[in-house]
Order: structure tokens, then C-alpha cells, then sequence
């Protein structure tokens, strides 16, 4: 069955610097999805990216943060200026037809981010 | 989305049949309801979905009431692999893009 991939799978970084976390959806699939779980709390959604183009954001998606589809099978997220409280589990998602036909969203394993 | 209530946390034996409520006492006409589990450190992972009959997979059955203000996710045998946290969302059928997860049912599954 196919699935969502993400890499690294672990990603230390120092407060300041910028990362890069790597997703590659499922080849089919249209719509794109990040999350992130700070440890011990709820999955939360951070972003939502469909036709090469944010289609909503949450408030925690601010400025720090982008996303762009690079190429045909690339989904990125990229944390410019990383802070402590960036350090979290993120995941990225992929459905084959948005929230109006109520397709299922695939998720990846996540990235384990933690900034010191 | 509109919000539902779980039970923080429940407690099952491996081989018996398990069962999880969820209320969402003000969910609308077009809303579906859509169960997640996460399994420890994975993403999420899609179990069900239905609007107003019940629905069976291979994973699961959801049972919805009549008046469609609470829903059951049934699992029929529990394994010690089924021990997650189970997330109740309802999605409205209306465009959009995200989920939004709650706390969920932790399931803890004894051997």
C-alpha cells in the first residue's frame, strides 16, 4: 500500500538556524498537509498547501514558516529562524481529494525536530 | 469543525470486543464523522468515516445513533496492537482543508 514518506526522522538543530523537513505524499494525491504534535499534546494543523498554493493556515503558521512543492514529488516545510518551542513532532499528510468528498488524510511517520 | 467529547482514557482485554463513544451533540446535516488512531510514535492513521448508516472495514465498525449526536467506534477483537489513541472528528462536507483532532480515548489493551 502506499504511503507517506518523511525524512529525516530525526532532525537536531541549533535555536536560530533554519530547517528544512521533507515530505513525499503519495504520488496520486493532490492535497498536502502539515502537522505538528508538541510531546504529550494534541496533533495540530499547521497548513494546508493544493494547486502549488496555501489554501489555509493555522495561527501557528506564521511568517517563520513556509511550504513549497519543489517538484513532482517534494512536499517541504522550512522553519526560517527555529525556537525552543518549535521542537516537536511534525507530520506531514496527503488526501487524494479534499475535505468536501471527506477522503481519509495519509499521514507520515513524522520528523522528530529539536531545537536546542 | 464542530467538536466532540471522548473519554480520556479506556481500558480493554486482548480478544474482547471494544467499544468507543464519541458525542458531537451539535454536529449538522452534512457533517461526517471520522475516526483516526495514532499508534505510539506514528502519525495518525485513518480508521473509518460515515454520514449517517453504519459502516464496517476491515479495521472497524462505527455504529452512529439515530439522531446522529453520538457515535460508537466498535472494534470487534481488541490486540495489543490496538492500544493508541483513538481521535473523533467530524468533517464538514462544505470544502475546506483541515482535520482538527482533539484529545482523543487513549485505549490501553491488557494481555
Amino acid at each position: 500500500e502506499p504511503e507517506v514518506t518523511q525524512t529525516p526522522s530525526h532532525q537536531v538543530t541549533q535555536m536560530g538556524q533554519e530547517v528544512i523537513l521533507r515530505c513525499v505524499p503519495i504520488s496520486n494525491h493532490l492535497y498536502f498537509y502539515w502537522y505538528r504534535q508538541i510531546l504529550g499534546q494534541k496533533v495540530e494543523f499547521l497548513v494546508s498547501f493544493y494547486n502549488n498554493e496555501i489554501s489555509e493556515k493555522s495561527e501557528i503558521f506564521d511568517d517563520q514558516f513556509s511550504v513549497e512543492r519543489p517538484d513532482g514529488s517534494n512536499f517541504t516545510l522550512k522553519i526560517r529562524s527555529t525556537k525552543l518551542e518549535d521542537s516537536a513532532m511534525y507530520f506531514c499528510a496527503s488526501s487524494d481529494r479534499d475535505s468536501s468528498y471527506n477522503s481519509p488524510l495519509h499521514f507520515g511517520n513524522g520528523t522528530r525536530l529539536t531545537v536546542t | 469543525d464542530a467538536k466532540t467529547t471522548q473519554p480520556n482514557s479506556m481500558e480493554s482485554n486482548e480478544e474482547e470486543p471494544v467499544h468507543l463513544p464519541c458525542n458531537h451533540s451539535t454536529i449538522s446535516g452534512t457533517d461526517y464523522i471520522h475516526w483516526y488512531r495514532q499508534l505510539p510514535s506514528q502519525g495518525p492513521e485513518y480508521v473509518i468515516h460515515g454520514l449517517t448508516s453504519n459502516v464496517n472495514n476491515r479495521m472497524a465498525s462505527l455504529a452512529i445513533a439515530e439522531d446522529r449526536k453520538s457515535s460508537t467506534l466498535i472494534l470487534h477483537r481488541a490486540t495489543l496492537r490496538d492500544a493508541a489513541v483513538y481521535y473523533c472528528i467530524l468533517r464538514e462536507n462544505t470544502g475546506g482543508f483541515k482535520t482538527i483532532f482533539g484529545a482523543g480515548t487513549r485505549l490501553f489493551v491488557k494481555a
